[in-house]
């Protein structure tokens, strides 16, 4: 089976624009989760997809949001950029079956933004 | 709120045991994770183990729990250079939402020398 897949996996942008990532998730996952990882902060749980839905969101302010589409691969996007969001973005899928821990997510290598 | 606290930083010899610490402050964590993340790479779930545990041995791994004082520690035996990468450890917590949700550690650097 292939892995979580995260395009692109280097993103330059300046202050202002706006980004948008990609996560595919293993064949089979229904659920997507973001996390941003950081030096200073650590990783930060950003928000979760399933069936199209977010269904958990983080502490991070309204310019950071996402999409799942029916085949579960999901977006975020991040508008009027801030040098401190420069971090690597993790994807993670899981099966998503009822009573399943975050034990059974699969975690993508990330996409690394860097905000200039 | 959740918090989990490591050390940034942890140098051993190579053969040697490695123990890395982890405190956390959710008393209604349900698991307790370790992951490795190597350069360029995503997270690897290494071990968990459930909250009504205090000890699970996997391999060169063995993982403490010490519930009463909130404290997760990670052993690794007989270290080799190819365990050099961040370490992160996690709490499962069950949210309002009725969803769990992960909360990391800033993650411990182990550097292992030959």
């Amino acid at each position: 089976k292939a892995g979580v897949t995260q395009t692109p996996r280097y993103l330059i942008k300046t202050r202002g624009q706006q980004v948008t990532l990609s996560c595919s998730p293993i064949s089979g996952h229904r659920s997507v989760s973001w996390y941003q990882q950081t030096p200073g902060q650590g990783l930060q749980f950003l928000f979760e997809y399933f069936s199209e839905t977010q269904r958990n969101k983080g502490n991070f302010p309204g310019r950071f949001s996402g999409r799942q589409f029916s085949n579960s691969r999901s977006e975020m996007n991040v508008s009027t950029l801030e040098l401190g969001d420069s971090a690597l973005y993790l994807c993670a899928s899981s099966p998503s079956f009822a009573g399943e821990t975050k034990g059974t997510q699969y975690f993508g290598p990330g996409t690394r933004l860097l905000v200039l | 709120g959740e918090d989990v606290e490591q050390s940034l930083f942890l140098s051993v010899r190579e053969g040697d045991s490695s123990v890395i610490n982890c405190t956390y402050t959710d008393s209604s964590s349900t698991y307790l994770y370790w992951y490795k993340q190597e350069p360029g790479a995503g997270l690897q779930l290494l071990t968990y183990i459930f909250s009504n545990m205090d000890m699970k041995q996997d391999q060169r791994l063995t993982v403490l729990l010490n519930k009463k004082d909130k404290h997760l520690s990670l052993r690794i035996a007989d270290t080799q250079t190819g365990d050099s990468a961040i370490y992160f450890c996690a709490e499962e917590v069950l949210g309002n939402s009725g969803y769990s949700t992960l909360t990391f550690g800033k993650g411990t650097m182990l550097l292992v020398s030959p």
